[in-house]
């Protein structure tokens, strides 16, 4: 199994763009999620999905959009780039749907700069 | 509000002493626990949880982690510490009601000396 890929590993925008972070994971886990990491702060949920065609807004949602049309992917999608959406983004996935006893499976994260 | 504390940004120790690593929480009902790590330029890595039962956990590369529901704490320990533990490591607590409400704490950068 792959587990977890994220596409790009890098990227460099302008403010006012707009891109997609693709996710995707082979392990069959019904639950994904997004996060962002910003120095100090942890991880912050962005959306999470516990399901192919459901979808949930998390902690930090302004300015993303998420979409789930199969059990494999999650892309991740920025409107229109601010600066303050510098961060690293690391997808996730859980075994099961809304098992919170499961531990987490990471991408390796997109570092992502807008400027 | 429900948080997770790592009270340390930093924790530095030299290779062959034990190692503390703290997590405090604040959070309803009986949660659950996890302990991740972040090597540089890597994605988080599971390193044990606590759910019920014993409240000493064993996990990957040695080390292990003390549940007190007192305290709501959850601190990570290793008896001997290695260099190649040096790396950033995450608290989360996860409320039994669901996945979704998952909290991080801010981290622990450890640095281990040779």
């Amino acid at each position: 199994n792959a587990g977890v890929t994220q596409t790009p590993k890098f990227q460099v925008l302008k403010t006012g763009q707009s891109m997609t972070l693709q996710c995707a994971q082979d392990m069959n886990h019904e639950y994904m999620s997004w996060y962002r990491q910003d120095p100090g702060m942890g991880l912050r949920l962005i959306h999470y999905s516990v399901g192919a065609g459901i979808t949930d807004q998390g902690e930090v949602p302004n300015g993303y959009n998420v979409s789930r049309s199969t059990t494999e992917d999650f892309p991740l999608r920025l409107l229109s780039a601010a600066p303050s959406q510098t961060s690293v983004y690391f997808c996730a996935s859980i075994l099961a749907g809304d098992s919170s006893y499961n531990e987490q499976f990471f991408g390796p994260g997109t570092r992502l700069t807008v400027l | 509000a429900q948080s997770v504390a790592q009270p340390e940004d930093q924790v530095n120790v030299a290779e062959g002493n034990p190692l503390t690593v703290k997590c405090t929480y604040s959070v309803s009902g009986n949660p659950y626990l996890f302990w991740y790590v972040q090597y540089p330029n890597r994605g988080l890595q599971f390193l044990l949880k606590y759910i019920t039962g014993d409240n000493l956990v064993k996990g990957s590369y040695g080390f292990e982690a003390e549940f007190n529901k007192s305290q709501t704490s959850f601190h990570l320990k290793k008896p001997s510490a290695l260099v190649s533990d040096s790396a950033l490591y995450f608290c989360a607590v996860t409320p039994r009601s669901s996945a979704s409400k998952i909290i991080f704490g801010s981290g622990t950068r450890l640095s281990i000396r040779p």
